[in-house]
């Protein structure tokens, strides 16, 4: 079974740095596009960037360039997204999803991650 | 980026009855070197990730119920659901996959009337 598992939920203090993952089993992990996509309560889906874990190339959102950081090791199948310092403001939901073979929709999705951040 | 923006933001609808959803790109998704639209249909029950529904616009992923259609080309596109079953209340998005950022729609969300 194709399947992405993503890490458990986290709360965190503002300032302090986060590391979520995904894991990818039931398929070549290195050949398919992986991205991360954020939720905040109660609001819409926010494209984030894409990771190609084969070469680590990398694309982001303009609105998340430089606010988080997407990495992919491929040994262990598992991708990443991470915060060097949290703000209250990056609390929500995040996804990872799977491109599809011949498309860039989304066609496997994590269960997902909530992230809280609070002082 | 490319701006999606969906109509209605809500919609309630009879059992049995047709649902429809639209959806305006600020710009052409379609490709002219393959004349695909690059653009895609998720289901998003509460608790749940989202599913995908329709890709290309209008193919429709494997074992999704072909009550579920997709339309449209170029700006303009439709989620058409032809008899609303109880299981299809939830929040629809589309999705441009033409450039990156691959932006979503806001949201739509399908309730029983």
């Amino acid at each position: 079974e194709v399947q992405l598992v993503q890490s458990g939920a986290e709360v965190k203090k503002p300032g302090e740095s986060l590391k979520i993952s995904c894991k990818g089993s039931g398929y070549s992990f290195t050949n398919y596009w992986i991205g991360w996509v954020r939720q905040m309560p109660g609001k819409g889906l926010e494209w984030m960037g894409i990771i190609y874990p084969g070469d680590s190339d990398t694309r982001y959102s303009p609105s998340f360039q430089g606010q988080v950081t997407i990495s992919a090791d491929k040994s262990i199948s598992t991708a990443y997204l991470q915060w060097s310092s949290l703000k209250a403001s990056d609390t929500a939901m995040y996804y990872c999803a799977r491109h599809t073979v011949a498309s860039d929709a989304f066609d496997v999705w994590g269960q997902g991650t909530m992230v809280t951040v609070s002082s | 980026d490319i701006v999606m923006t969906q109509s209605p933001d809500s919609l309630a609808v009879s059992l049995g009855e047709r649902a429809t959803i639209n959806c305006k790109s600020s710009q052409s998704v379609l490709s002219s070197s393959n004349n695909k639209n690059y653009l895609a249909w998720y289901q998003q029950k509460p608790g749940q990730p989202p599913k995908l529904l329709i890709l290309w616009a209008s193919t429709r992923e494997s074992g999704v119920p072909d009550r579920f259609s997709g339309s449209g080309s170029g700006t303009d596109f439709t989620l058409t659901i032809s008899s609303l079953q109880a299981e299809d209340v939830a929040v629809y998005y589309c999705q441009q996959y033409y450039t990156t950022p691959y932006t979503f729609g806001q949201g739509t969300k399908l309730e029983i009337k």
